[in-house]
């Protein structure tokens, strides 16, 4: 079984600030890593995801995540971030080779202030 | 493309009634759909895995005769919460995969989600 812990509940941050939302995960073989955005009375949308390959993915909205074995995290990235990227962030992880079950972490509310 | 839809975006009903949701894969064929309940400021917990033409799959501590799911096509699955509760009112969401889709087989696409609020 895997599980996903996304240790800050709620991170504020000022406009153009750099954030860094943290996820560590637990498995006893080998996974797929997500991050999903929600934003208010909607549903997820992928944000972006690590499958394979190159550890260090990235977003079309400036987002990046690193996979990292060793310390067993998928940490979620931007240098600047805007108003509009005040959402609830969910890290997921599943079992490599298939989607077939997630299994999401707690979730981080980033709140952007002006 | 992937985009799944929900029906009703939010429904109210009395305690007692039985409330129908609906999962739609708009442009694509999933053979597997996913049920989740979300609280309030909570995580998504899967409920069951619903595949089509046969039984969902149930996770522990879901009621099956509480949360009935029928998976008739390949395009819709639909989520019955007989008897409704107060308890049960939460925001449902489902998601699908699109198994033959080129790079996100091992992806699950989300609809919107359904506001339950049962009275």
């Amino acid at each position: 079984a895997q599980s996903v812990t996304q240790l800050d509940s709620q991170v504020p941050v000022f406009e153009e600030a750099p954030v860094e939302l943290r996820c560590n995960y637990s498995s006893s073989v080998s996974v797929y890593l997500f991050w999903y955005v929600q934003y208010p009375n909607q549903g997820l949308q992928l944000l972006l995801k690590y499958l394979s390959g190159s550890t260090l993915v990235k977003s079309i909205n400036g987002f990046e995540a690193e996979f990292n074995k060793s310390q067993t995290s998928f940490h979620l990235r931007k240098p600047s971030v805007h108003i509009s990227d005040t959402a609830e962030y969910f890290c997921a992880v599943s079992r490599s080779g298939s989607a077939r079950q997630l299994t999401f972490g707690s979730g981080t509310q980033l709140t952007v202030l002006p | 493309g992937a985009v799944v839809s929900q029906h009703p975006s939010r429904v109210i009903c009395k305690s007692g009634t039985s409330v129908k949701i609906e999962c739609r894969s708009l442009d694509f064929q999933a053979t597997t759909m996913f049920w989740y309940r979300q609280f309030p400021k909570q995580s998504l917990m899967l409920m069951a895995t619903s595949n089509e033409g046969s039984k969902a799959t149930y996770e522990q501590g879901v009621e099956k005769d509480k949360f009935l799911i029928n998976h008739a096509s390949l395009t819709l699955s639909t989520l019955t919460v007989t008897s409704a509760h107060p308890e049960d009112s939460s925001f449902y969401i489902c998601s699908a995969r699109d198994p033959v889709r080129r790079g996100a087989d091992n992806e699950q696409f989300f609809g919107p989600g359904t506001r339950l609020t049962v009275l």
